[in-house]
């Protein structure tokens, strides 16, 4: 049970745009910094989103971060075949005095 | 440019030890913490703990303190992972990546790798 929730999956076709949520708490979104990272199979997690909505460079700006209050989301536009992977937010949890992870979505291009 | 490099898998039985190293390159190794993520078979992401490579202070994820240690090697830009006392529930892909605080702002990863726990 992740502290940060997420949907399972998601899914697409090409050229649509597609949002992910980031579910959390006060003591973790609501007062903290939220990363997305993009993870294609059998590779390591790749950053996408740094500090709720900046990308770092290199990431198409397809790929768009948000916050509000205790939910964080993820967009994506104009979905491309590539995009299909597992994403996962995390961010700082003041409680456990640590960083979570949510439990990861995995998209699908139809 | 900056790279993580780890060593290769290893297969330990329940109860044995394992130590992974991490070598970073490309980058003032003292300047960024080096954390810790492991990743289950077809699972998410945990955090297993971090370090500060400058004065070697870390901090780990409450449920594998007192298993988990982690230190560093400034002479080699080395971080070192070691988790003992492993059971079934460890074997995981184990990943070190860079931040620049204390917190999940990871811009570069290693390669990860695979601790399998079997007897």
């Amino acid at each position: 049970q992740s502290v940060l929730t997420q949907p399972p999956s998601a899914s697409g076709t090409p050229g649509q745009r597609v949002t992910i949520s980031c579910s959390g708490s006060r003591s973790n979104i609501g007062g903290n910094s939220v990363y997305w990272y993009q993870q294609l199979p059998g590779t390591a997690p790749k950053p996408l989103i740094y500090r709720d909505n900046h990308r770092p460079s290199g990431v198409p700006d397809r790929f768009s971060g948000s916050k509000s209050g205790t939910s964080a989301s993820l967009a994506i536009s104009g979905l491309r075949s590539e995009d299909e992977a597992d994403y996962y937010c995390a961010t700082w949890d003041d409680t456990l005095s640590g960083p979570v992870f949510g439990g990861g979505t995995k998209l699908t291009v139809l | 440019q900056v790279q993580l490099v780890q060593s290769g898998a290893e297969v330990k039985k329940p109860g044995a030890s394992v130590k992974v190293s991490c070598k970073a390159s490309g980058y003032t190794f003292t300047n960024f913490y080096i954390h810790w993520v492991r990743q289950a078979p077809g699972q998410g992401l945990e955090w297993v703990g971090r370090i500060n490579p400058s004065g070697g202070g870390t901090s780990y994820a409450q449920r594998l303190q007192g298993r988990v240690t982690m230190t560093r090697d400034t002479s080699t830009s080395t971080v070192y992972m070691e988790l003992s006392s492993l059971r079934s529930e460890d074997t995981a892909i184990y990943y070190c990546a860079r931040s620049p605080t204390v917190t999940t702002e990871n811009d570069y990863w290693g390669q990860g790798t695979l601790v399998t726990v079997s007897s």
